[in-house]
C-alpha cells in the first residue's frame, strides 16, 4: 500500500484568496488524483496528474480555477483558486496500488478540509 | 459512461446482527468493482475489490462483497455486525476496458450505523 502525506489537513479562507494543498506519496507513482468531496456528497474526480505533462480535467472543472502542479513521481500540488463558499470542500489526493494501474485500487490521503467564509 | 448506485442513504443495525450494504453497477464493459470506508474526518480506506474470479470476495475487517453480473450488484456483508462499523461506506467501479484512463466513479454513499 502507499502512504500519502497531505497539507494542510484542514485550513478556513477568506473569499477571493486561494490556497495549494500539497500530497506527498512514500513511493513513485505514474498517476495521482484530485478528488473532492463537498459535504454530505460523494467524491468527485476534479482531475489525473500525470509527471511531465499537464494534468487531464474532468468535465466542470478548469486549470484556472484548479491548477495543478506535478514536479516528480511523488509529490503534486492543487491549488483553489479565488475561492467561493461554494469552494468548501474535503479535497482529497489519492494513487494507483499496485503494478497493474486498471485493477489496483486507490490509496487516498487523509484529505484537506477547506471552509471559505 | 459508468455509474454506481447506494439505494439506501442509511443503514441502521443492531450489534451482532448480519449488515448488508447495496451497491448496483453499470458499465460499458466487465467492471472492476470497490468498497471503501470513510470514518469521520478522516480519508477513504480500501476494503476489497472484485477484478476477476470468485464471485465471493473477502476483505479487511471481516467484510466481504458478491459479486452478481446478472443483476449488477456488487452488496457489501458482514456476518456480525460490531459498532467500530459504523461509518460511511462507499462502491466504486470502473470500466475493465479504459485501458488508459483508470478513473473511478464512486456512489452516494451508504452511512451505516451499528446500534449497540
Amino acid at each position: 500500500s502507499a502512504v500519502i502525506s497531505q497539507k494542510p489537513s484542514r485550513d478556513i479562507c477568506q473569499r477571493g484568496t486561494s490556497l495549494t494543498i500539497q500530497c506527498q506519496v512514500d513511493s513513485q507513482v505514474t498517476m495521482m488524483f484530485w478528488y473532492r468531496q463537498q459535504p454530505g456528497q460523494s467524491l468527485t474526480l476534479i482531475a489525473t496528474a500525470n509527471q511531465g505533462s499537464e494534468a487531464t480535467y474532468e468535465s466542470g472543472f478548469v486549470i484556472d480555477k484548479f491548477p495543478i502542479s506535478r514536479p516528480n513521481l511523488t509529490f503534486s500540488t492543487l491549488t483553489v483558486s479565488n475561492m467561493s463558499p461554494e469552494d468548501s470542500s474535503i479535497y482529497l489526493c489519492s494513487v494507483v496500488g499496485g503494478r497493474v494501474l486498471n485493477t489496483g485500487e486507490l490509496f487516498f490521503g487523509e484529505g484537506s478540509r477547506l471552509t471559505v467564509l | 459512461a459508468q455509474s454506481v448506485a447506494q439505494p439506501e442513504d442509511q443503514v441502521n443495525v443492531a450489534e451482532g446482527n448480519p449488515l448488508t450494504v447495496k451497491c448496483t453497477y453499470s458499465v460499458s464493459g466487465n467492471p472492476y468493482l470497490f468498497w471503501y470506508v470513510q470514518y469521520p474526518n478522516r480519508g477513504l480506506q480500501f476494503l476489497l475489490k472484485y477484478i476477476t474470479g470468485d464471485n465471493l470476495v473477502k476483505g479487511s475487517y471481516g467484510f466481504e462483497a458478491e459479486f452478481n453480473k446478472s443483476q449488477t450488484s456488487f452488496h457489501l456483508k458482514k456476518p456480525s455486525a460490531l459498532v467500530s462499523d459504523s461509518a460511511l461506506y462507499f462502491c466504486a467501479v470502473r470500466d475493465a476496458s479504459n485501458f488508459g484512463n483508470e478513473k473511478l466513479t464512486f456512489g452516494t454513499g451508504t452511512r451505516l450505523t451499528i446500534i449497540p
